[in-house]
């Protein structure tokens, strides 16, 4: 089955502090989404990751991708509250077909 | 404003019963993706057309179905409603088919059956 999975689940954390928010998969891909979401609101795309050893980068939020170890990681830099909300990874998986599944989220707090 | 519209904002109908909703594209947008988000399942890719034409499949129900008509506009359609089905439905757009490129979420469709 295929799987994806974020942790932590919710994190709170204080303005000025650095965080990191991990997402595994189960499955060989190469292709990943990041995604954020306010409460009540639509899916916001963020970071488009297409390779191995892919990095971006967009104000405080950094996007990396290592599919040798089906891990992506979304680090924060310098917390601020404005980024309060839920991400989301997704990974594509091609079985013949594209195929989107996204990770469990991680709903983040930034406390003032 | 990410271009994307879907109609109707609320849904409120009884099990058993069909509804229809309708997601339109960002201008020169060929693909549409649909997805169900609820508390139970999380976020789930249910399907994708490009160009009119059923692209990829993700884990949508027998009972539901979708097109996309020449116009790109796109429709889902939800029949023999069960009170599971109760969640948010996002369609989003993207400018081609392949899975590299960034998706456009429309604000949702909130679904209640009762």
């Amino acid at each position: 089955e295929l799987k994806v999975e974020q942790n932590p689940l919710f994190l709170s954390m204080q303005e000025g502090k650095n965080y990191t928010i991990y997402c595994n998969y189960s499955t060989t891909s190469d292709r990943l989404y990041w995604y954020r979401q306010d409460p009540g609101k639509s899916l916001e795309s963020l970071f488009v990751l297409l390779s191995n050893g892919a990095v971006k980068q967009e104000g405080r939020l950094m996007a990396s991708l290592d599919t040798k170890a089906r891990l992506s990681t979304l680090h924060i830099t310098a917390a601020v509250h404005d980024l309060s909300a839920t991400y989301f990874c997704a990974v594509v998986v091609a079985s013949g077909t594209y195929k989107y599944i996204f990770g469990t989220g991680t709903r983040l707090k930034v406390l003032a | 404003d990410s271009g994307v519209t879907q109609t109707p904002k609320h849904l409120i109908t009884a099990t058993g019963q069909r509804v229809t909703l309708r997601c339109s594209p960002r201008s020169g947008d060929l693909s549409v993706y649909w997805y169900q988000q609820s508390l139970d399942q999380g976020l789930q890719f249910l399907i994708q057309y490009y160009n009119g034409e059923e692209r990829a499949k993700g884990n949508i129900l027998e009972r539901f179905s979708a097109q996309q008509f020449p116009d790109l506009h796109s429709e889902l359609n939800l029949s023999s409603l069960e009170l599971g089905d109760s969640a948010l439905y996002f369609c989003a757009s993207s400018v081609a088919q392949g899975a590299v490129y960034e998706q456009f979420f429309g604000p949702g469709t909130r679904l209640t059956v009762l």
